[in-house]
Order: structure tokens, then C-alpha cells, then sequence
């Protein structure tokens, strides 16, 4: 069970816009940065989003996150097929004292 | 280039240990905290571990606390995650990855995003 909970599987058409959401509380996403990353099969994750909303050279603006409370969200717009893999949200928890991922959600692409 | 390259993984039994290193070139090593982040097969991220850049704070998470521990070596650009009592559920990939922006609140500094990984280092706990 994830401190942090995503959706495990999300869809989208080509050039359609999704959203991945990630759930906390006030000691994690609540109080503290949240930062995605996306993983293909294989191969080291890859950070996409920092800081809640701020995009690493190199990552396209089809990318972006957002907070609100203890939920922040991660959108993905003009969808392609190679944004087909998996997705993870991650953020400070104050009382673990340690950082909690969510539990990743698999986007399709359909 | 920026590189981070993780060695010493392998197969070893139930309550044994390891010594992991993640060897750090194309940055300045001393300026950056680091972290090691495990994924078991088939399963998502899991964060393990944390050391600012002069070693002066360190976190585990509780799952490991007390069997792992991390360490550098600034002046050979090296991180190192020994890991000892290893339990059935500690089979995974090891990944060394760098920090970037984390906080600092003037006693203590904090994770912030994990901007460049290694590639990743098996580790197989079995008998």
C-alpha cells in the first residue's frame, strides 16, 4: 500500500490531453514539493516534472503538473504513443521522514 | 556527459550482505546530495535512501532502517549503499540517483527531485 495513491492505469487517444492524479495528506503533498517521472520498460525513470510544475530542460511543454492541497496532478497533452508507459508521483513525508512514491500508473495509449 | 554507473549487486542469501557503489563522473560530485531509490520486480519505486553533499544528514526509509546504510566518498566521487540482514523482500533493482534543489530548514537538508539515474544494479536475495 503507497503513502501516495495514483490511479494504477489511465487511457487516451492520440492528441487527446489526460491527467494522472496523485492523492496524499498534509504531511507529504500537503506541506512538501511534489515530482514525476516516467519509466519505460527497461530502463531508468526519467524525471519529468520538479517542484509541482517545473519542467527539466529537455522535456516537452506537452508536460505539466499542478498541486492543490493534498492532491497534485500530472497532465499530458497532444498524447502520443510513445507517452505510453509508466508514470510515478513522489514528495517529502514530514512524518516518515522520508520520501513516499505513489504506486505508479500505466498509461495506454489507445 | 553526466554519468552515474552502480556495481556490486549479485545473488546472495537470506541474512547476508552486499556493498553497492554508484560510481559519479561529468559533475562536480561534492556539490549534490544523493539518493538510492530500489524498484523489486514487476513493482513500482521505492526511495531507500538519502546523504547531502557533505554526508551531514542522512535518512533510510524505515523498511531498511537499521540493516542499510549509506555513505561517500567525496573525494573519489563514489556513493556506497551496504546492505546487511537481507530479507527475501530486498530483491531489486538498486538505482543511484542525484538530487536536485532539495531544502535545507538550517538543522536539517532535505530530498528534493532525483534529476539523473544510473542505469541500475540487480540485487537477488534467495537461497
Amino acid at each position: 500500500q503507497s503513502v501516495l495513491t495514483q490511479p494504477p492505469s489511465a487511457s487516451g487517444t492520440p492528441g487527446q490531453r489526460v491527467t494522472i492524479s496523485c492523492s496524499g495528506s498534509s504531511s507529504n503533498i500537503g506541506s512538501n514539493y511534489v515530482h514525476w517521472y516516467q519509466q519505460l520498460p527497461g530502463t531508468a525513470p526519467k524525471l519529468l516534472i520538479y517542484r509541482n510544475n517545473q519542467r527539466p530542460s529537455g522535456v516537452p511543454d506537452r508536460f505539466s503538473g499542478s498541486k492543490s492541497g493534498t492532491s497534485a496532478s500530472l497532465a499530458i497533452s497532444g498524447l502520443r504513443s510513445e507517452d505510453e508507459t509508466d508514470y510515478y508521483c513522489v514528495a517529502w513525508d514530514d512524518i516518515l521522514s522520508g520520501m513516499v512514491f505513489g504506486g505508479g500508473t500505466k498509461l495506454t495509449v489507445l | 556527459e553526466v554519468h552515474l554507473v552502480e556495481s556490486g549487486g549479485g545473488l546472495v542469501q537470506p541474512g547476508g550482505s552486499l556493498r553497492l557503489s554508484c560510481a559519479a563522473s561529468g559533475f562536480t560530485f561534492s556539490n549534490f546530495a544523493m539518493n538510492w531509490v530500489r524498484q523489486a520486480p514487476g513493482k513500482g519505486l521505492e526511495w531507500v535512501s538519502y546523504v547531502s553533499s557533505y554526508s551531514t544528514t542522512i535518512y533510510h526509509a524505515d523498511s531498511v532502517k537499521g540493516r542499510f546504510t549509506i555513505s561517500r566518498d567525496n573525494a573519489k566521487d563514489s556513493l556506497d549503499l551496504q546492505v546487511n540482514s537481507l530479507r527475501d523482500e530486498d530483491t531489486a533493482v538498486y538505482y543511484c540517483a542525484r538530487d536536485l534543489h532539495g531544502t535545507y530548514d538550517g538543522s536539517n537538508y532535505y530530498p528534493g527531485a532525483f534529476d539523473i539515474w544510473g542505469q541500475g544494479i540487480m540485487v537477488t536475495v534467495s537461497s
